[in-house]
């Protein structure tokens, strides 16, 4: 089956610091990946759609400039928490997806835990 | 605008019992649903998923799940619980392109 990893599993970082965070499909291209945020005993919230090639779409509430995102190749999408503060404290989640051929299920990575201090 | 409805934020039965999780969505047309569970610290693995076709969907460790459109509901079931069942189960629509709506979120406690 299609297989969508992170690196890393859980960072701590100190406040201020920027993080990467990377989502790799490894034996599929990914046309679309997704980035999750979910924070403790709570559901996924969508933070932004990013399509190879192009500029990711976020959503509303969501500071672009804040979390950066770029996917810059089909197997590699980036999120970036720029200027990291104690409530970006979370749990990331990316999937991936090929879109084309009818409605495709998402592969989500296993997720990485974000920890500013 | 869809949304998705998951009565039940903590679900608890016995072992071997039967196991009922609800799901139930809002939309003017038939959305795509998917099952996800997750164990701990790690991301959504796919139970099971209906798209078109047959209404009754079997998914993985023996789940399934009915697709009801007159109730608007995708009720997740499994006749018989193991305690490694116990999890965060998401009902998730996709509707309008490739946008996901994932529920709340429904946690299953399986007790000895």
């Amino acid at each position: 089956g299609a297989v969508v990893s992170q690196h890393p599993s859980r960072v701590i970082c100190k406040s201020g610091t920027s993080v990467k965070i990377e989502c790799r499909s490894l034996d599929f291209q990914a046309t679309t990946m997704f980035w999750y945020r979910q924070f403790p005993k709570q559901s996924l919230m969508l933070m932004a759609t990013s399509n190879e090639g192009s500029k990711a779409t976020y959503e509303q509430g969501v500071e672009k400039d804040k979390f950066l995102i770029n996917h810059a190749s089909l197997t590699l999408s980036t999120l970036t928490v720029t200027s990291a503060h104690p409530e970006d404290s979370s749990f990331y989640i990316c999937s991936a997806t090929t879109p084309g051929q009818g409605v495709n299920e998402q592969y989500f990575g296993p997720g990485t835990r974000l920890t500013v201090t | 605008a869809q949304s998705v409805t998951q009565l039940g934020s903590h679900v608890s039965v016995s072992e071997g019992a039967l196991v009922l999780l609800r799901c139930n969505y809002s939309s003017s047309v038939p959305p795509y649903l998917f099952w996800y569970v997750q164990y701990p610290n790690q991301g959504l693995q796919l139970l099971l998923k209906y798209t078109t076709g047959a209404t009754l969907v079997k998914g993985i460790n023996g789940f399934e799940a009915e697709f009801k459109k007159s109730e608007t509901s995708f009720h997740l079931t499994k006749p018989s619980a193991h305690m490694s069942d116990a999890a965060e189960y998401f009902c998730a629509p996709i509707t309008g392109g490739f946008k996901t709506i994932f529920g709340a979120g429904t946690r299953l406690f399986v007790k000895a």
